[in-house]
């Protein structure tokens, strides 16, 4: 199975700071990467697709990059709606799977 | 507007079964691949099982054998059958739509399974 290791596994950031979270999958995956946004008690919510593809309705300030093993997540100005836990994962094998999570708390 | 609903969680004992449902509204699910997610209480995400508008389905190794996913074209429902239950299985379980790599879109607002004796 492909295994996604996302770093850090916390952080703690300020409102405005630029943010950027990796994801490294042990093996290539292409572009086949997405990231998702939760918060606590809400369902997921998909920000990025295709390591780089912003979803519809996701505002700029969030973008991916990245392909093969080594990709990013960044928000360039940390909004408060933006504290929350976010995942990567991909599709490119049929064993489908997620990254540990990347916790992002207000300093 | 699209909408995803689950239903059929539950209590359930080690070894009992159960089965999941999700009904879909504002598109179609055999136009779209859908999945199972699960999310066990305070951990993280975990695929569960895809089934694709061919019928094509995959399963997470730690599911194979004892889930099965399907669908209703006239119902709109998509499902998961799931036998064998074991205590590590207790999570939230959602259901989402993908499409064109948007692989889960589309999410519900999941239903709790606790496999408990």
């Amino acid at each position: 199975d492909i295994q996604l290791t996302q770093s850090p596994s916390s952080l703690s950031a300020s409102v405005g700071d630029r943010v950027t979270i990796t994801c490294r999958a042990s093996q290539s995956i292409s572009s086949y990467l997405n990231w998702y946004q939760q918060k606590p008690g809400k369902a997921p919510k998909l920000l990025i697709y295709a390591a780089s593809s912003l979803q519809s309705g996701v505002p700029s300030r969030f973008s991916g990059s990245g392909s093969g093993t080594d990709f990013t997540l960044t928000i360039s100005s940390l909004q408060p709606e933006d504290f929350a836990t976010y995942y990567c994962q991909q599709s490119y094998s049929t064993q489908w799977t997620f990254g540990q999570g990347t916790r992002v708390e207000i300093k | 507007e699209v909408q995803l609903v689950e239903s059929g969680g539950g209590l359930v004992q080690p070894g009992g079964s159960l089965r999941l449902s999700c009904a879909a509204s504002g598109f179609t699910v055999s136009s779209n691949y859908m999945s199972w997610v699960r999310q066990a209480p305070g951990k993280g995400l975990e695929w569960v099982s895809v089934i694709y508008s061919s019928y094509i389905t995959y399963y997470a190794d730690s599911v194979k054998g004892r889930f099965t996913i399907s669908r209703d074209n006239s119902k709109n429902t998509l499902y998961l059958q799931m036998n064998s239950l074991r205590i590590d299985d207790t999570a939230l379980y959602y259901c989402a739509s993908g499409l064109a790599l948007r692989d889960f879109q589309h999410w519900g607002q999941g239903t709790l399974v606790t496999v408990s004796s």
